[in-house]
């Protein structure tokens, strides 16, 4: 059973540049979150889907970033332009939504560096 | 709001050392809690689980019990090995009435350190 894909599992780029994350939940999975990871800032939520809707974005840090869902099999996380202070792991995760509580799952990740 | 508060680390010790990392929490409704652990250039991992007062969670030889009394959801291990070495997050999910909200709070994380 595969989890959650995440793509690219490493991305270098310098700065001003666009970079795209990708993510594939799990299948049957309507929920998915994409998550920022800092040593300064802990693990940070910054979007929240649920059946391709985008519900809460409040985290989302700035204008420069942007989150799509275009289908329950995909997801898009978007800087544009990039500035090194976005340096991070970025983590999607994915999960049944359904009365009992059900847990997230992580993908294992996308390390992206900003020259 | 929801918050999640851990046990300041880094936690080191020796293999088969007793293990307890403490997490205490506030919610609104009847949440759910979580225990994840995040191995070294990995995501987070979900360890363990209890969705009501007094369940037991447990896995790979951790325990965490669900005390509404105390709002707490220690996590425990009877001897630990070097391979438990990772960082440790508590979370929980919120809901009332069966609702499930779907965002986990997380605390901010334990790293533990396990020596030969």
């Amino acid at each position: 059973d595969a989890g959650v894909i995440q793509s690219p599992r490493h991305e270098v780029t310098e700065m001003g540049q666009e970079v795209t994350l990708r993510c594939k939940p799990i299948s049957g999975h309507n929920s998915l979150f994409w998550y920022r990871q800092t040593m300064m800032r802990g693990l940070e939520l910054l979007i929240y889907f649920n059946n391709n809707v985008p519900i809460d974005d409040s985290g989302m840090p700035e204008d420069r970033f942007s989150a799509k869902m275009p289908n329950a099999s995909f997801s898009t996380l978007k800087i544009q332009p990039s500035e090194p202070r976005d340096s991070a792991v970025y983590f999607c995760a994915s999960r049944r939504e359904t009365y009992s509580n059900q847990p997230q799952h992580f993908g294992d990740g996308t390390r992206l560096s900003i020259l | 709001g929801n918050s999640v508060t851990q046990m300041e680390g880094p936690v080191t010790l020796s293999e088969e050392a007793f293990l307890t990392i403490n997490c205490t929490y506030t919610a609104t409704g009847y949440p759910s809690l979580f225990w994840y652990v995040q191995y070294p250039g990995e995501g987070l991992q979900l360890l363990l689980k209890a969705t009501k007062a007094d369940d037991k969670g447990s896995n790979k030889g951790f325990e965490a019990t669900y005390r509404k009394e105390t709002t707490s959801f220690h996590l425990e291990k009877g001897s630990v090995q070097v391979s438990d070495s990772a960082v440790y997050f508590c979370a929980l999910i919120s809901g009332a009435g069966g609702t499930s909200y779907g965002k986990l709070t997380f605390g901010q994380g334990t790293i533990l350190t396990v020596h030969p």
